[in-house]
């Protein structure tokens, strides 16, 4: 019983169009989260959400969109792609107080041509 | 801000031999420390963590301890298998509002076990 999930797990696209990741988590938490990890493995958060209200922005283009229908789901939506965006997106959850431990989806390795 | 600096890889290391990966942070406060691990191709796994000073964290054989004079939360393993190979990251959370917990990694750890 996968705990987060992401679909897809790879996606290839070219520069401006707009795509979409989907991510789901079984846990029952309250707050979701996006995360994008480069080239390099440097991993950084970009947006967190808490029962459907939008906590954090970390200063990412407005061409990404966070959506969240419901607490157990939290889509990333993106336009007008650029070459810079290619990387591993992952999608985590958490519940509550901030020593809790998040869990990671597998990831969705994105790459823009 | 918050931050977190861990040792620049990638580590090869025999199998059986002896693992530190330093990590140290800078945080206002009392952040939470964590060790997270990446196995090729798969999402971040919590390996251990600790919430306070002096705490130990140990999973899998992994051991790390919180310590708040040096700022640090060295990765530690006595005898590790080539099943141990992967990305390792540090990261701390100083979150302060619900909804607020905020992951700060360090830039991660390549290490390889040979055979």
């Amino acid at each position: 019983d996968t705990a987060v999930s992401q679909t897809p797990k790879y996606l290839v696209t070219q520069m401006g169009n707009d795509k979409s990741i989907k991510c789901e988590q079984n846990l029952g938490h309250d707050t979701m989260y996006w995360y994008k990890q480069d080239s390099k493995k440097f991993l950084k958060i970009m947006f967190s959400y808490n029962n459907k209200e939008l906590i954090i922005n970390e200063t990412v283009p407005n061409r990404f969109s966070p959506k969240s229908p419901d607490k157990a789901h939290l889509n990333l939506h993106i336009n007008s792609l650029e070459l810079g965006d290619s990387a591993v997106y992952f999608c985590a959850s958490s519940q509550g107080q901030f020593a809790n431990e998040q869990f990671f989806g597998p990831g969705t390795r994105l790459t823009v041509l | 801000g918050n931050s977190v600096t861990q040792m620049e890889g990638p580590v090869t290391l025999s199998e059986e031999a002896f693992l530190t990966i330093n990590c140290t942070y800078t945080a206002t406060g009392y952040p939470s420390l964590f060790w997270y691990v990446q196995y090729p191709g798969e999402g971040l796994q919590l390996l251990l963590k600790a919430t306070k000073a002096d705490d130990k964290g140990s999973n899998k054989g992994f051991e790390a301890t919180y310590r708040k004079e040096t700022t640090s939360f060295h990765l530690e393993k006595g005898s590790v298998q080539v099943s141990d190979s992967a990305v390792y990251f540090c990261a701390l959370n100083k979150g302060s509002n619900f909804g607020n917990e905020k992951l700060t990694f360090g830039t991660g750890t390549r290490l390889t076990i040979i055979p």
